[in-house]
């Protein structure tokens, strides 16, 4: 069964409009994370959770914001897309006791 | 600062061939963990191993083993009889020594396998 579930997998917003991307969590892990991965290039951090305490990677775009309303959910909020956010969204959670990490199956964004 | 080098970007081999990727870290930790994803034209990272660094024993799954060597900071991966199936990208990563650690990646390896 699926344990960190990201909604939807493939997303196609217009240059401009406001996008919304979901995570999920049945693991109760108090640290929740969001990754981007552009083409051919490795995942990097936007940002991370710890509880309800948010924390922003210096250099994330002020167009991206985060959301935690309860430990199970997170998403991601894309003010203004634009062409370079275009990317694979991946989210992960992680237990600080254990130090594993759980990656969703990710989210497709295409800009059109 | 914690880095990952992984310094083939592409690898093609043919079905049945052994292949090593190579992955190279740098950390200030004195223990720490070291990870292998999988990364298949989906998308989704699939987790593959995650080994402390107390442990340098040599670590075999199936058709997969990693080979740590802390004396050079290296923590190599083998798939042995590779399959089409294994064609993937595969990342390095070990978290940063700071805050919440994040996972720092290498820029990953893309191999490619042909029948």
């Amino acid at each position: 069964d699926a344990m960190v579930i990201q909604n939807p997998r493939y997303q196609v917003t217009q240059f401009g409009k406001p996008v919304t991307l979901s995570c999920s969590q049945t693991l109760n892990h108090n640290v929740m994370y969001w990754y981007q991965q552009k083409s051919s290039q490795a995942p990097k951090l936007l940002f991370h959770y710890y509880d309800k305490d948010f924390n922003n990677e210096a250099d994330t775009p002020d167009n991206f914001q985060s959301r935690r309303p309860n430990t199970s959910f997170c998403f991601l909020d894309i003010r203004s897309p634009g062409l370079g956010d275009a990317a694979m969204y991946l989210c992960a959670t992680r237990d600080l006791r254990h130090g594993g990490y759980t990656f969703g199956s990710g989210t497709r964004l295409t800009v059109v | 600062a914690q880095k990952v080098t992984q310094a083939q970007t592409e690898i093609s081999v043919v079905e049945k061939e052994d292949v090593t990727l190579d992955c190279v870290y740098e950390t200030r930790d004195t223990t720490y963990y070291l990870f292998w994803y999988k990364q298949p034209p989906s998308g989704e990272l699939v987790f593959l191993i995650r080994r402390n660094s107390f442990d340098e024993q040599n670590e075999i799954s199936g058709r997969y083993s990693w080979n740590f060597q802390k004396s050079t900071s290296s923590f190599n991966f083998t798939i042995t009889a590779s399959q089409v199936v294994d064609s993937a990208v595969y990342f390095c990563a070990l978290p940063a020594d700071t805050g919440f650690q994040k996972l720092v990646f290498g820029t990953g390896t893309r191999l490619l396998v042909s029948p």
